[in-house]
């Protein structure tokens, strides 16, 4: 499967605790954003990387958020000290920028469903 | 502020009708518009895309339009199936900073009934 992928698919914490997901993009793609979706809701973004570098972060990505992408392949977002507000899907796309052609869309990963108790 | 609005928030339809998904907005500056499939606990999955200059796209049995003078555009689903069922989700992208920003709607959640 050449696609975005995510993992985990489903995670359950208690609040307090810490979580990571990881995202690996499709391998040719430099382009690779972070959204959340709740329940009912269209995804709202939270950040986005150009190869390795972190270029937009939204005013809903709260200090306890963090996301890095080391090598400009797969990227981590860790949620220090989760709370109950944190429960949603979190989606990775990636794209291919600034190649004619490729139209910059963004192609979604399946999703972290995160639970906080 | 952009926004995009969709309508109804949910439909049900028998397998084998058709129906009309709505999506109004209001993005500037306009780059393009995407409707999206996105079944249950899954990404969402770009079924057309379409610019300023385009009217209408197809691809199978889903067709979109869209009128850019009244920030208007609707997905037509023909001869629906039980697989249809779904969440369609509106998806507007705007040029800001560097990269191609993305509004999307609340979706209109389809269910096709046998």
């Amino acid at each position: 499967d050449t696609g975005v992928s995510q993992d985990p698919r489903h995670k359950i914490t208690k609040r307090g605790q810490n979580v990571t997901f990881r995202c690996d993009p499709i391998s040719e793609h430099n382009r690779l954003y972070w959204y959340r979706q709740t329940l009912g809701q269209g995804p709202e973004f939270l950040t986005y990387f150009q190869n390795e570098a972190q270029l937009e972060k939204s005013r809903l990505l709260s200090d306890r958020f963090s996301a890095e992408r080391p090598k400009g392949s797969f990227s981590t977002l860790e949620i220090q000290r989760t709370e109950q507000g944190d429960s949603a899907m979190y989606l990775c796309a990636s794209s291919l920028e600034g190649q004619r052609g490729s139209g910059n869309e963004q192609f979604f990963g399946p999703g972290t469903r995160l639970t906080v108790l | 502020k952009n926004q995009v609005e969709q309508s109804p928030q949910s439909l049900i339809i028998l397998e084998g009708k058709n129906c009309t998904l709505q999506c109004n907005y209001t993005v500037s500056p306009f780059s393009n518009l995407r409707w999206y499939k996105q079944d249950t606990g899954r990404g969402p999955v770009s079924l057309t895309i379409m610019t300023f200059s385009e009217n209408t796209k197809s691809n199978g049995r889903y067709t979109a339009t869209l009128d850019a003078d009244t920030k208007q555009s609707s997905l037509h689903i023909t001869a629906s199936q039980l697989s249809d069922s779904a969440s369609y989700i509106c998806v507007v992208s705007y040029k800001n900073t560097g990269f191609q920003k993305l509004v999307f709607g609340t979706g209109t959640r389809l269910l096709v009934s046998p």
